[in-house]
Parts: C-alpha cells; sequence; structure tokens
C-alpha cells in the first residue's frame, strides 16, 4: 500500500538548517507530484512547496529563497532543505502525494521541526 | 493569494445530527477544492476533491457541493467519529490555500 514517511525533523536554533526527508512506497515515485505542506502548533495548514514529477518547483512567499524541494527518483525520496530557519517555521511537516487529478491524497504522518534558541 | 473563509469556527452538534460546513473562496476557484478531515495528532485526511468527488473509502454521509467562489460540506448523520476539524482547500492557483478549518465538536 502507499506509505509516505517523513524524518529529519528535530530542534534547532534561528538562523539554523534542516533537511527533511520523504521516503515513498507502494507506488511508483517518479510518476507523482509531491509536496511539503506544514501546521504550526494549534494553527491552520499551510502548503510550503510543490513539485511536479518532471521537477518543476513551486514555493510559498514565505520560505522562498530559504527552502529548497528535491526529489530522488531513484530512492523513491522526497526532501526539503531548510536554511535561514526562523521561528515562524515551527510546525509539523507533512509530505503529500497527488492521485491522478487529486492534489495531496494521501499524507505522511509528520515530522516536527522546533525552532528554537 | 486565494484566501477561504470558513464558517461557523465551530459547530456544537449531537451524534445523528445534520452538519453543514461553509467555505468561500476571495475569487473563483472553479470546481478546485477539496475538503480535508483531521483528528488530534493526525495528518489531514482527503474527504471530497473537486468540489463534489467523495475520495476512495469515503462514507456516502460525506458530500460536497458548490462552485465559484461558494461551498458546502454537508455531513448527512453525524457519527461519533466524525467529530474532528475540516479544512477546505483550494488548488485552482499557486500558492495552494487551505481554509483556518470548522471544529466539529460534540454538543
Amino acid at each position: 500500500q502507499v506509505q509516505l514517511v517523513e524524518s529529519g525533523g528535530g530542534l534547532v536554533k534561528p538562523g539554523g538548517s534542516l533537511r527533511l526527508s520523504c521516503a515513498a512506497s507502494g507506488f511508483t515515485f517518479s510518476d507523482y507530484y509531491m509536496s511539503w505542506i506544514r501546521q504550526a502548533p494549534g494553527k491552520g495548514v499551510e502548503w510550503v512547496s510543490y513539485i511536479s514529477s518532471s521537477g518543476s518547483m513551486y514555493y510559498a512567499d514565505s520560505v522562498k529563497g530559504r527552502f529548497t524541494i528535491s526529489r530522488d527518483n531513484a530512492k523513491n525520496s522526497l526532501y526539503l532543505q531548510m536554511n535561514s530557519l526562523r521561528a515562524e517555521d515551527t510546525a509539523v511537516y507533512y509530505c503529500a502525494r497527488d492521485a491522478p487529478g487529486i492534489v495531496a491524497a494521501v499524507w505522511g504522518q509528520g515530522t516536527t521541526v522546533t525552532v528554537s534558541s | 493569494e486565494i484566501v477561504l473563509t470558513q464558517s461557523p469556527a465551530t459547530l456544537s452538534l449531537s451524534p445523528g445530527e445534520r452538519a453543514t460546513l461553509s467555505c468561500r473562496a476571495s475569487q473563483s476557484v472553479s470546481s478546485y477544492l477539496a475538503w480535508y478531515q483531521q483528528k488530534p495528532g493526525q495528518a489531514p485526511r482527503l474527504l471530497i476533491y473537486d468540489a463534489s468527488n467523495r475520495a476512495t473509502g469515503i462514507p456516502a454521509r460525506f458530500s460536497g457541493s458548490g462552485s465559484g467562489t461558494d461551498f458546502t460540506l454537508t455531513i448527512s448523520s453525524l457519527e461519533p467519529e466524525d467529530f474532528a476539524v475540516y479544512y477546505c482547500r483550494q488548488r485552482s492557483n499557486w500558492p495552494f490555500t487551505f481554509g483556518p478549518g470548522t471544529k466539529v465538536d460534540i454538543k
């Protein structure tokens, strides 16, 4: 079955960096658009970044220039390189996969990023 | 950026009652609107996509309607497991955006 497993979250100081990973299984990873979506504690949901099957990338204005989405189809993995982290980046980060004609149809369980001194 | 507004913020109902949740977009999103359910400690789960299509495995008591700027999620008869937060989400324009959510709690 389709499985998405995020990792790489943790505690980091403001200005620091983290790299999140999402290991995908149960489907042909290279065929699907993928997303990173986050949810700050007690808050709503925010789309962070989106990558097409061919590698076109889209970013929210709040992370543009600081975060980089990438994918390694050979490793069935999605990544989010996060630099210059700020307190407001503190959130649970989810990896999500599209289905044909359906954006963000399947989600992982999330990984928690805390930015604090 | 398209802003989604959801109402009410909280809906207090009893099991067996009908729930009607609203989502309004700041500009037309055509039918490119989805609904998600989120329970504490869990990721959002897709319920409805493209305004009125139920996702795989979603019970028939969940239905969606609307187009343009006004959308509705209806739960025909609340089951105990339906008490949760519900988000709408548009994919008409990047950045895709979510509404602030409606919490359906037990009266």
